[in-house]
């Protein structure tokens, strides 16, 4: 079967550096995504890796090897906005996207 | 970003009742999305429509009825629903379904099944 696995909840301090690490085993593989969503809101995109290799855009990266079926999020300089879920999702040999259960992440000042 | 919009945005109703949800796209897309997200779990696929033709029913109960009458516009018929049904609904559109593009949600309707 298709499989995502991520941490089901994370705490982190406001400031420092947090990473999210999500694992696959999917029936190919065509990228992975990251998604944002607040509580009560819309999944927002924010990352997609589709090449082994680390992607940066502002405060937060994505990293991905294909090889070992492993991705991360690293959010730098936490604020307390990014208080959230963070969700994983591969996109498999039928362009479906395979979801994880979302990585729920709490800012402590 | 009201790229996707969806109404209501909070729904209680009885298992005889029959509800409609509604979500519309304001991007251009060709492909729209209803989803599932139950709390704790991954969201699950229930229908895509490509181009308003349905490509995609993961084995849904009878129960939900989508409906896509343009490329804009997509509705879940809701009738004869159980307890475990409550959760948030969420509508996504991409581009074209089948391709590398990227999917946009809407920020669901919270449905409770009394």
């Amino acid at each position: 079967g298709q499989n995502i696995d991520q941490p089901t909840e994370m705490t982190a301090t406001e400031g420092a550096i947090v990473q999210i690490n999500c694992t696959y085993q999917t029936s190919g593989f065509n990228g992975l995504f990251w998604y944002q969503q607040h509580a009560g809101e819309a999944p927002t995109f924010l990352s997609y890796n589709v090449l082994d290799g680390l992607e940066e855009k502002g405060r937060f990266s994505s990293f991905l090897s294909r090889s070992k079926g492993y991705s991360y999020l690293l959010l730098k300089e936490l604020q307390m906005k990014d208080s959230a879920s963070y969700l994983c999702a591969v996109r498999d040999s039928n362009y479906q996207l395979i979801w994880g259960a979302g990585t729920k992440l709490i800012i402590k000042p | 970003e009201t790229g996707v919009t969806q109404t209501p945005r909070h729904l209680v109703m009885g298992m005889t009742n029959k509800k409609s949800l509604k979500c519309e796209q304001h991007l251009g897309h060709n492909a729209m999305y209803w989803y599932k997200q139950s709390a704790k779990k991954p969201l699950e696929l229930m229908f895509v429509y490509n181009f308003k033709e349905q490509t995609e029913n993961n084995s849904v109960p009878s129960r939900f009825s989508p409906e896509c009458p343009n490329s804009s516009h997509l509705f879940l018929h809701l009738h004869t629903l159980q307890p475990e049904d409550s959760a948030l609904y969420l509508c996504a559109s991409s581009q074209a379904a089948g391709t590398q593009e990227t999917q946009y949600f809407g920020p669901g309707t919270r449905l409770l099944v009394l």
